[in-house]
């Protein structure tokens, strides 16, 4: 079964600090992919980024970067120097493999506050 | 562009009512999807439809029903509502080919809040 952790319910930082929100991951699947979704406050929810069960390379976006790790299941995003505007609660979100094609399944989130 | 539409933005119903949340996207995607999010829960899948025709249940589906109309629509229906339905209901739709993993991103509506008393 599929299953997606995020064990951090709220990290409070202040404004230029890096912080790194964590997301673990359960499936049986061997292909699958990995997803980043950002809900501000106005509520939309926003994709980030998606990334496939073969590539295993970090990715960077101005100050947003994930680290994939299969061998600890995991999918963390690292923002660096943390702005107000990044305030708002982050989704992690695992897709099924061809046994459950289209079914994609989120963590519980964790709301992040960045402190002027 | 609309996008994904859903109506309506906001109910209230008394328990034991029934109501159907509608969701059409204009996008021609083939994937197409209920959440439901509550505090400290995050998005938990109700159903989903692989594609036109096709419906399969999710991590909460009791006390739900859906239908896949055509391509473009995807309704939610509570028979017959309970306060535990409470919640803010999303419908979201993507790309995706039928027997492949899932590549596309998830295109969202704007949410509609239920609330049951």
């Amino acid at each position: 079964a599929q299953k997606v952790t995020q064990a951090q319910t709220e990290i409070s930082v202040v404004e230029k600090e890096d912080v790194t929100l964590d997301c673990v991951y359960e499936t049986r699947d061997t292909t699958y992919y990995l997803f980043w979704y950002k809900q501000p406050p106005s509520g939309e929810l926003v994709f980030l980024i998606r990334r496939n069960s073969f590539d295993e390379q970090n990715e960077i976006s101005g100050r947003y970067s994930w680290n994939f790790q299969k061998s600890t299941s995991s999918f963390n995003f690292t923002i660096t120097a943390s702005q107000v505007v990044d305030s708002a609660v982050y989704f992690c979100a695992l897709s099924g493999g061809y046994s459950s094609a289209s079914k994609i399944i989120f963590g519980s989130g964790t709301r992040l506050s960045i402190r002027p | 562009n609309a996008g994904v539409t859903q109506t309506p933005k906001f109910q209230v119903l008394k328990t034991g009512q029934s109501m159907t949340l509608q969701c059409a996207q204009d996008m021609n995607h083939n994937s197409m999807y209920w959440y439901r999010q509550d505090p400290g829960m995050g998005l938990r899948l109700i159903y989903y439809s692989a594609s036109e025709g096709t419906t399969d249940k999710g991590e909460v589906p009791n006390g739900y029903n859906v239908s896949r109309l055509n391509k473009r629509e995807f309704s939610l229906r509570l028979e017959s509502a309970a306060p535990s339905q409470t919640s803010v209901y999303f419908c979201a739709s993507s790309e995706a080919l039928v027997g492949a993993a899932n590549t596309g991103e998830l295109f969202f509506g704007e949410g509609s809040r239920l609330t049951v008393l």
